[in-house]
């Protein structure tokens, strides 16, 4: 099975729709990240929690909101949908005694907003 | 703020040829840079990374360099196969903290058989 593991895989939703992206991770790490894929921009940081009390703001976290409901678990909501947040979406996570800082990946979330 | 620049957005090769993609950093106390593979449908994995203190690094056919003066980096893959057409991702870590990287826009390596 998958270590990271996100759900949907894929969704399509209309704007001002209320709509939450999960994660979950088996891999025990304490941090988590939420990513944002766009052609051309690459990935940007949307929110990462470093543990279950710690949760702070990325590069555009303006739109979103975040979950860390446990170790293993970190959501994703987009109160109210607009077209532009259509993209595809990873949630990531690290380690903080591994050296190397090497995130692991999920699969991602396509997400469209019509 | 911090920026990666990573070139060329879109590099075709033909199979055994070598390529090269480079990234710029603009933030001089970053200190490990990483390389992430991301083939479609997936999410993306690291290859391989190198830190401030070495110049390069190889791993088998693919090998990374980095230029602290210039503040370059590059990811070299030599006899390219198939399986080696992603897309290609540098990061740079900001003086904010080594858990949060900077991405680069991303490179499409598409290995012509």
């Amino acid at each position: 099975d998958a270590d990271v593991t996100q759900t949907p895989r894929n969704r399509i939703t209309k704007t001002g729709k209320r709509i939450m992206l999960e994660c979950s991770q088996t891999k025990g790490h304490d941090r988590m990240y939420w990513y944002r894929q766009d052609p051309g921009l690459g990935l940007r940081l949307i929110y990462y929690s470093f543990d279950v009390k710690d949760i702070n703001k990325g590069e555009i976290s303006d739109g979103y909101s975040v979950s860390r409901q446990a170790q293993a678990k970190f959501s994703l909501s987009l109160e109210s949908a607009i077209p532009n947040q259509t993209a595809l979406y990873f949630c990531a996570t690290s380690d903080p005694r591994d050296i190397s800082y090497e995130q692991y990946f999920g699969p991602g979330t396509r997400l469209t907003v019509t | 703020g911090e920026n990666v620049e990573q070139h060329p957005s879109t590099l075709s090769v033909q199979e055994g040829d070598s390529a090269v993609i480079k990234c710029t950093y603009s933030d001089s106390a970053s200190n490990y840079f990483p390389w992430y593979k991301q083939e479609l449908g997936k999410g993306p994995q690291l290859i391989i990374d190198i830190r401030s203190n070495v110049g390069e690094k190889k791993d088998q056919r693919i090998a990374v360099t980095l230029n602290k003066t210039a503040k370059h980096f590059s990811l070299h893959i030599t006899e390219t196969q198939p399986e080696d057409s992603a897309v290609y991702f540098c990061a740079a870590t900001p003086t904010s903290g080594t858990y949060k990287y900077i991405f680069g826009t991303g490179t499409r390596l598409k290995v012509l058989a």
